[in-house]
C-alpha cells in the first residue's frame, strides 16, 4: 500500500508511563502533519515538519510532547509522563509542497488510552 | 474559540434525496476549504475542496458551495446512497505557514434505504 501508515494501531498504556507513536508517510512527501482527535472533536493541529526540521510545533499542548523526524520520512511522536486527558486518535497526515491544494491525506491513526 | 464549526452533529438522510452538510468559520485568513469523510477505525479521506475565490465546486455527486459574506459554506449530496454514511468533517486550511487545517466537530451522516 501506498498510503500513509501509522503503528501501532491501538496503544494502552498507565498514567506516568512513555510512548512513542510512529509515522510512515507517502513516498516522496517533503511536509508532515500530527493531529490529535478527542473523542466528539474534528482533528487538531499538533506540529508539522518540512523535511526533517518541526517549522510549526505551535498546537504540541505542553512540554511533555515532542516530535521527530530525522531522516525527513519516518515521524515518531513521543509523549511523556502520559496523562488521562492524553487519551485520543492521534492521526498523521503527509503531502507534497508544490503550490496549489497540497492534499494532506491521513493516515489511519494511533488510538492511545491512558489508564 | 472555535474557528470551524459543524453545528449539527448528526444528520439522517432517506436514500436518494439530497444530503446538505453545514459549515461555517470565523476566519478570514484560510485559502482553501475542504471537506473529509470518516469511516470507523480509519483516517479521514479528502472528499472535495475549494479554493476561497470561487462560491461553487462541483465533483459528480457532490458539490461545494461557499459563501463568503456570510462565512459558509455547505456540502451537497445528490442522490445520497448508503455509503455515504460516515462522520463528515469541514476543514478551512490558514494561508500561511505550516497551511495547517482547521477542523470542524464533524456531522455524522446516516442515509437510511
Amino acid at each position: 500500500g501506498a498510503g500513509v501508515s501509522q503503528t501501532p494501531s491501538n496503544k494502552v498504556t498507565e498514567k506516568g508511563k512513555y510512548v512513542e507513536l510512529r509515522c510512515d508517510p507517502i513516498s516522496g512527501h517533503t511536509a508532515l502533519y500530527w493531529y490529535r482527535q478527542s473523542l466528539g472533536q474534528g482533528p487538531e493541529f499538533l506540529i508539522y515538519f518540512q523535511g526533517t526540521g518541526a517549522a510549526d510545533d505551535s498546537g504540541l499542548p505542553n512540554d511533555r510532547f515532542f516530535a521527530v523526524r530525522p531522516e525527513g520520512s519516518v515521524s515518531t511522536l513521543k509523549i511523556q509522563r502520559t496523562e488521562r486527558g492524553d487519551s485520543a486518535v492521534y492521526l498523521c497526515a503527509s503531502s507534497l509542497r508544490r503550490g496549489g491544494l497540497n492534499e494532506q491525506f491521513f493516515g489511519p491513526g494511533t488510538r492511545l488510552t491512558v489508564l | 474559540d472555535q474557528q470551524v464549526k459543524q453545528n449539527s452533529p448528526s444528520l439522517s438522510v432517506q436514500e436518494g434525496r439530497i444530503s446538505i452538510l453545514n459549515c461555517d468559520y470565523t476566519n478570514s485568513m484560510f485559502d482553501y476549504f475542504l471537506w473529509y469523510k470518516k469511516y470507523p477505525a480509519e483516517g479521514p479521506t479528502f472528499l472535495i475542496s475549494i479554493s476561497s475565490i470561487k462560491d461553487k465546486n462541483e465533483d459528480g455527486r457532490f458539490t461545494v458551495f461557499l459563501n463568503k459574506s456570510a462565512k459558509h459554506l455547505s456540502l451537497h449530496i445528490v442522490p445520497s446512497q448508503p455509503g455515504d454514511s460516515a462522520v463528515y468533517f469541514c476543514a478551512a486550511r490558514e494561508i500561511q505557514g505550516a497551511q495547517k487545517l482547521v477542523f470542524g466537530q464533524g456531522t455524522r451522516l446516516t442515509i437510511n434505504p
